[in-house]
Formats: C-alpha cells, structure tokens, sequence
C-alpha cells in the first residue's frame, strides 16, 4: 500500500548548521503529489512545499526539497538551520488525490 | 481570507462518555472537509472527509463518527469514549481540484480520556 517513510524521529543541530530530512514514500501512482508540512508549537500544521513534478527543486522560506521519483524521496534540506526553525516536519504523499498519508514526523530542535 | 475554527480546545472525558467536537470553516464555499487524528507518538491519520453537506466517508475505523450538516461545519463524535481515542485532532479543508494540492488546518483539539 502507499506509506511514506521519515527515519529521523528526532534532530538535534546548532543553529547555522545545514539541515536534512529524510523523506521516502512508496505508491503505484506515478502523478503522485509530495509534500512537507510544518508545525509550530501551538500553532497549526501548514505547507511549507509541494511537487509532483521529477527532479525539480521547489523552495519556500529557504527550505527545499526534490522530487526523485526513481528513488521515491523528497527529502527537505536548509543551508543553515535557525532558532525559529524548530518544530515537527511531516512529510506527507498524495497518491490518488483524495487523501493524504503522513510520515510520523520529523521534530527539529535547534539550538543556539 | 478564509478562517477555520476548531473547538474545544481541549477536553478530558471518561471512558464511555460521549464525545463531539467541532469545526466550522468561514470563507470559503463547499471546501473538502477532513479530520485527521493523531495518537501520542503516532503519525497523522485521516479518519473521514466529506465533499458535500451530507456526505461522509470514513477512512479509519475507530469508532468515532463523522457529519456534514452545513457546508461550513464538520462534527466528529461519538456515542462511547475509548481509552484509544485519546490523542490530538486535527480539522482540515482544502479544495477539491483533481487532486489535494493543499490542507489548511485548525488549531486542533487535544482529547484525553481517562
């Protein structure tokens, strides 16, 4: 079935330092929409990308992520990691569009 | 702009009390509706979404249920509390355009049933 795979439970980094989370997923569609939320403590989730699109970069609020459909990853990455960038990423997959299926999330901690 | 509103905040309800919690959407007509559950530790999980007033698929069979009856409002509820239900819920809406292209959540509500 379709699933979507983050490794990382928990990362822990000094603030200037680059960041990387890894996100793969597994579906028989091949239109599937890739996407990374983010959620702020008290706060609600909301998107930080989106792509359907192999091997494009997207980038929103100097994170990034690319699409690689040949090794089913979009994995989100920062040059440098800021204080306010602590919170819970999800990564998350659309298969057929009627519903999103989330990883178990990713918690950045960043320290000063 | 469109808002959405989820309410409680937060609730601590015995097992097999029963349960409703709310989420109205302003701003916007016949969005998709979701709700979305999340156990402590656990990943988020869609449990129903609706396209329409009145209609409702359940996604994940937790004993809960799921209504529509406005456009702008999605109760989920039910009639007997589980321990398992405990966990935070999240209302959503998006708009259907062939595909999600964007969930727009609430606040959330966090349950604990004891």
């Amino acid at each position: 079935g379709d699933s979507v795979t983050q490794k990382e439970g928990l990362v822990t980094l000094t603030e200037g330092l680059p960041v990387m989370l890894n996100c793969t997923y597994q579906t028989i569609y091949s239109n599937a929409f890739l996407f990374w939320y983010v959620h702020y403590l008290n706060e609600s989730p909301r998107l930080l990308l989106k792509s359907s699109t192999d091997n494009k970069r997207t980038e929103h609020q100097g994170f990034h992520a690319t699409l690689h459909k040949s090794s089913s990853s979009f994995h989100l990455q920062k040059s440098s990691a800021q204080l306010s960038d602590s919170a819970l990423y999800y990564c998350a997959l659309s298969p057929r569009g009627r519903a999103l299926i989330f990883g178990t999330g990713t918690t950045v901690s960043v320290s000063p | 702009a469109q808002t959405i509103h989820q309410w409680p905040v937060a609730e601590i309800k015995a097992v097999g009390s029963p349960l409703s919690l709310g989420c109205t959407i302003k701003g916007k007509s016949s969005p998709n509706l979701y709700w979305y559950w999340q156990a402590t530790g656990g990943t988020l999980q869609q449990l129903f979404y609706s396209i329409t007033v009145g209609q409702v698929e359940s996604v994940v069979q937790l004993n809960l249920s799921a209504s529509r009856p406005k456009d702008d409002q999605f109760i989920l509820s039910t009639e007997k509390l589980l321990l398992s239900h405990s966990g935070f819920y999240l209302c959503a809406w998006s708009l259907w355009g062939g595909v999600i292209e964007t969930l727009y959540f609430g606040s959330g509500t966090r349950l604990t049933v004891l």
